[in-house]
């Protein structure tokens, strides 16, 4: 099956400062990779989303690359806010099933 | 549109019985997922329905189970509580199935005692 593995698993950044979460994928036939944010006690929310056939997306402060031939794909968060602390996931999408990577929490510092 | 509704939000439940849990996906949306998070494995996939029909299956045992109503109303059962079955269960609708974005509620925290 497929194996996500996501990095780093802690990060801590300085407000202001960009914040940047790497993960890998084993399944190439995976074709879309969501990215999570999940605050204490609440689900996994949605934040941004890549398909295959995209290599970049942006949405104001956040944007996440895509390489297929590598099969990693990464999250990057510029201008972090205290609001941007959480636990981030990323995801890879194959035969209808999301596939998690194990998190990292992202504390940004005032 | 509400957002994914799950209940009962917590539950403890001792080893040995079995425990039913409900979710109500966003409007129009027909497939509902179903994942189990510890702070061990993770987030899983335990299973997919779509208009009923269960299509996708993650690797749990046979004491998991689930159905989808014709209203896209997803239960889950699991029977025969072990100790690790402690989690957080959390639902995802989709308009898609699994392939397409999917949205979570806020999950079903189950203790097992």
């Amino acid at each position: 099956g497929e194996n996500v593995e996501q990095h780093p698993s802690t990060l801590s950044v300085q407000e202001g400062d960009s914040a940047v979460i790497k993960c890998t994928y084993s399944d190439s036939a995976s074709n879309y990779f969501p990215w999570y944010k999940q605050e204490l006690g609440k689900g996994p929310q949605l934040i941004i989303d890549i398909r295959s056939n995209v290599g970049e997306k942006k949405d104001q402060r956040i944007a996440v690359t895509l390489n297929k031939t590598a099969k990693h794909f990464s999250l990057h968060i510029t201008e972090t806010q205290p609001e941007d602390s959480a636990v981030y996931f990323c995801a890879a999408s194959t035969d209808y099933k999301l596939s998690f990577g194990a998190g990292t929490t992202v504390t940004v510092r005032a | 549109k509400a957002g994914v509704t799950q209940t009962p939000r917590y539950l403890i439940k001792t080893r040995g019985q079995q425990v039913t849990l409900s979710c109500s996906p966003i409007s129009g949306h027909r497939s509902v997922s179903w994942y189990q998070q510890t702070p061990g494995q993770g987030l899983q996939f335990l299973f997919e329905y779509f208009s009923e029909t269960q299509r996708n299956k993650g690797n749990f045992p046979g004491r998991f189970s689930g159905r989808q109503f014709s209203n896209s109303r997803s239960e889950m059962n699991v029977s025969t509580l072990e100790l690790g079955d402690s989690a957080l269960y959390l639902c995802a609708s989709s308009p898609e199935g699994t392939g397409g974005t999917q949205y979570f509620g806020p999950g079903t925290r189950l203790l097992v005692l």
